[in-house]
């Protein structure tokens, strides 16, 4: 049974408009993270999160807010999406602690015109 | 800042064959992460490894800390091999981000 799952999977957006891509967690982890990937640069990090309530700023989140309102729920939300937006998004979680390994979703697909 | 670096960029193995890719980081490594890609674009947790080697199955993965790489063996490749093999490092205070390389392409023929 899937423990990382994202939602939608696929996502036509337009210009200017809001999304919120959705991340649940049942790994009872207390880190989750959000990712993008594009060719040539690999995934990079854009907000991530320590637990319930809190997000930090990973390595690209301008244009990005994120929110955790739950250990297992965690959302990104592009309130003014533009072009250079559509990617492929991938969410993951991770222990505090100990191990560094991280478990992904199967990822998102946005598109934005 | 960290870097991590992976080599070849592309890769095309016969079914059967092996070879290894190469993780290069530019700091002391905490710990490496490898992933596979596959044709649907999920991530599949390969290895992590903080130390040694790791083996499953037709694959190996080493973690060389005092020279701040990591290999991932493949051998008698097959076609399900086929994708994009991701490395990724801990970094941060606590290490507890990733950052990746960019991949290595592997294509398997008959």
């Amino acid at each position: 049974e899937a423990a990382v799952t994202q939602s939608p999977r696929n996502k036509v957006a337009v210009t200017g408009g809001k999304v919120t891509l959705s991340c649940n967690q049942t790994n009872n982890h207390n880190n989750m993270y959000w990712y993008r990937q594009d060719t040539g640069h690999g995934l990079r990090l854009i907000h991530y999160s320590y637990g319930a309530g809190s997000t930090e700023k990973g390595d690209i989140p301008d244009g990005y807010k994120a929110s955790r309102p739950s250990q297992e729920n965690f959302s990104l939300i592009l309130e003014l999406a533009t072009p250079s937006q559509t990617s492929v998004y991938f969410c993951a979680s991770g222990l505090w602690g100990g191990s560094y390994e991280q478990y992904f979703g199967p990822g998102t697909r946005l598109t934005v015109l | 800042g960290d870097q991590v670096e992976q080599s070849p960029s592309a890769l095309s193995l016969h079914e059967g064959t092996g070879s290894a890719l190469r993780c290069n980081f530019t700091t002391t490594m905490r710990a490496v992460q490898w992933f596979q890609q596959n044709s649907r674009g999920s991530l599949i947790n390969l290895f992590y490894l903080a130390s040694g080697t790791k083996e499953n199955g037709r694959l190996k993965s080493t973690f060389n800390s005092k020279e701040s790489y990591s290999t991932l063996h493949i051998r008698d490749a097959q076609l399900e091999d086929s994708g994009t093999y991701f490395c990724a490092e801990p970094y941060g205070s606590s290490g507890n981000k990733l950052i990746f390389g960019i991949g290595t392409l592997l294509s398997v023929k008959p």
